[in-house]
């Protein structure tokens, strides 16, 4: 099977713009979860969702969003970009409830 | 927020020595998982432990919790320079959490040839 693949790898943006990063998880899993990973916050929660819904959000701003689509397919979403949002953005998926999750490779994003 | 601290925040060791890594958390939990990442890549999954579980073992890691202390230990025996990496424990809320993880802040471990 193949695994968590998310797109772009690597973005560059400036202060201000929006972008909208993207994963694919593995075959059969619904639920798919964003972590976003910095030096000075390590590693912390942004969302879940199982099939189409949010069913938990992190203690993010509004300008952080997600949505997922009937192929599990997931999308985040960070608007008015900000520099402290350059960070390495996770995803990862899980088949069940309370089980092992499997990780992409990240996007690391950069705002300048 | 993260959850709790892990001990200790590096480890330098030779190859073939025993690496002992600790982790503390501050709530209930459902489960505690141990991931690996290599040089700010994506999160390999090392193992699961469910609270109501003691010890387990996969190859050569062992993992005990210690639930009344909020604490557990991820043990990698006879390590290989392969085994650098950032280490990471992560719990799973018993209060629905469903599969949000709280992550701690990591270990840094490098295995020296």
């Amino acid at each position: 099977k193949a695994g968590v693949t998310q797109t772009p790898r690597y973005l560059i943006k400036t202060r201000g713009q929006q972008v909208t990063l993207s994963c694919s998880p593995i075959s059969g899993h619904r639920s798919v979860s964003w972590y976003q990973q910095t030096p000075g916050q390590g590693l912390q929660f942004l969302f879940e969702y199982f099939s189409e819904t949010q069913r938990n959000k992190g203690n993010f701003p509004g300008r952080f969003s997600g949505r997922q689509f009937s192929n599990s397919r997931s999308e985040m979403n960070v608007s008015t970009l900000e520099l402290g949002d350059s960070a390495l953005y996770l995803c990862a998926s899980s088949l069940w409830d309370d089980n092992e999750q499997f990780f992409g490779p990240g996007t690391r994003l950069t705002v300048l | 927020s993260q959850q709790g601290e892990e001990d200790p925040q590096a480890l330098s060791i030779q190859e073939g020595e025993n690496a002992t890594m600790n982790c503390s958390y501050k709530t209930s939990i459902n489960n505690l998982q141990w991931y690996r990442q290599n040089s700010g890549r994506g999160l390999v999954h090392l193992i699961l432990i469910r609270s109501n579980e003691r010890e387990k073992h996969s190859g050569r890691l062992r993992v005990t919790l210690d639930t009344s202390k909020k604490s557990s230990s991820l043990l990698i025996t006879a390590s290989r320079a392969a085994d650098t990496a950032s280490y990471f424990c992560a719990t799973g809320s018993d209060s629905g959490g469903y599969n949000k993880l709280i992550f701690g802040a990591g270990t840094r471990l490098a295995v020296h040839p």
